[in-house]
């Protein structure tokens, strides 16, 4: 079965500072990776996405994310960190056991804390 | 674009009760997905629809029910509510058929609070 892991409830990194959120999966397949963002009150909103080829992924706002077969990771980096950035972050993995659907399985959820 | 729509956006009904929650995905988008959003179970699958027929559901009780219009617009209904269906209930869609590879676009969900 398909599942994703995100190993820290919160992350803290100071502004300017660099950030990263990690992420762990297992599929039986490919994987089809994505991060999400929630801001309070808030629906999900899309960062990026790993489907194939480089394994460094550039996303929205800065974000990128890095693709490691070997250690089945999906990391979410950021070079310079904003206190903008303070919000829950979600890892997700496509459901290919269940064919071609759009069913996500998410993760737990990181909250970042961005300090001025 | 216009992006996800959702209503209500807050919602309280009593034990017992059933709700409906209406769901209007971005123009062209032909799948719609729901999740449940709790502190304690995190995100959800519930259902996904696509071209008015359900193509896959999540692990939750009868009482969970949805559908989808010709328009593509959705709606899921939940009865005999239940304190613990208290949850954000996000709708998302998705183009080119909803293929695995296409990113989801969320709506800002429906907060309903049982009580």
């Amino acid at each position: 079965a398909q599942s994703v892991a995100q190993p820290e409830d919160q992350v803290n990194v100071a502004e300017g500072n660099p950030l990263t959120v990690k992420c762990t999966y297992s599929v039986s397949g490919n994987p089809y990776l994505f991060w999400y963002v929630q801001y309070p009150n808030r629906g999900l909103q899309f960062l990026l996405k790993y489907i194939t080829g480089d394994n460094l992924v550039k996303g929205s706002y800065g974000f990128e994310a890095e693709f490691n077969k070997s250690q089945t990771s999906f990391h979410l980096k950021k070079p310079s960190a904003l206190v903008s950035d303070s919000a829950l972050y979600f890892c997700a993995v496509r459901d290919t056991g269940s064919g071609n659907t759009g069913k996500l399985i998410f993760g737990q959820g990181t909250t970042l804390q961005v300090k001025p | 674009k216009a992006g996800v729509t959702q209503t209500p956006r807050y919602l309280i009904k009593t034990r017992g009760q059933q709700v409906t929650l209406s769901c209007s995905p971005i123009s062209g988008h032909r799948s719609v997905s729901w999740y449940q959003q709790t502190p304690g179970q995190g995100l959800q699958f519930l259902f996904e629809y696509f071209s008015e027929t359900q193509r896959n559901k999540g692990n939750f009780p009868g009482r969970f029910s949805g559908r989808q219009f010709s328009n593509s617009r959705s709606e899921m209904n939940v009865s005999t509510l239940e304190l613990g269906d208290s949850a954000l209930y996000l709708c998302a869609s998705s183009a080119s058929g909803g293929a695995s590879y296409n990113e989801q676009f969320f709506g800002p969900g429906t907060r309903l609070t049982v009580l």
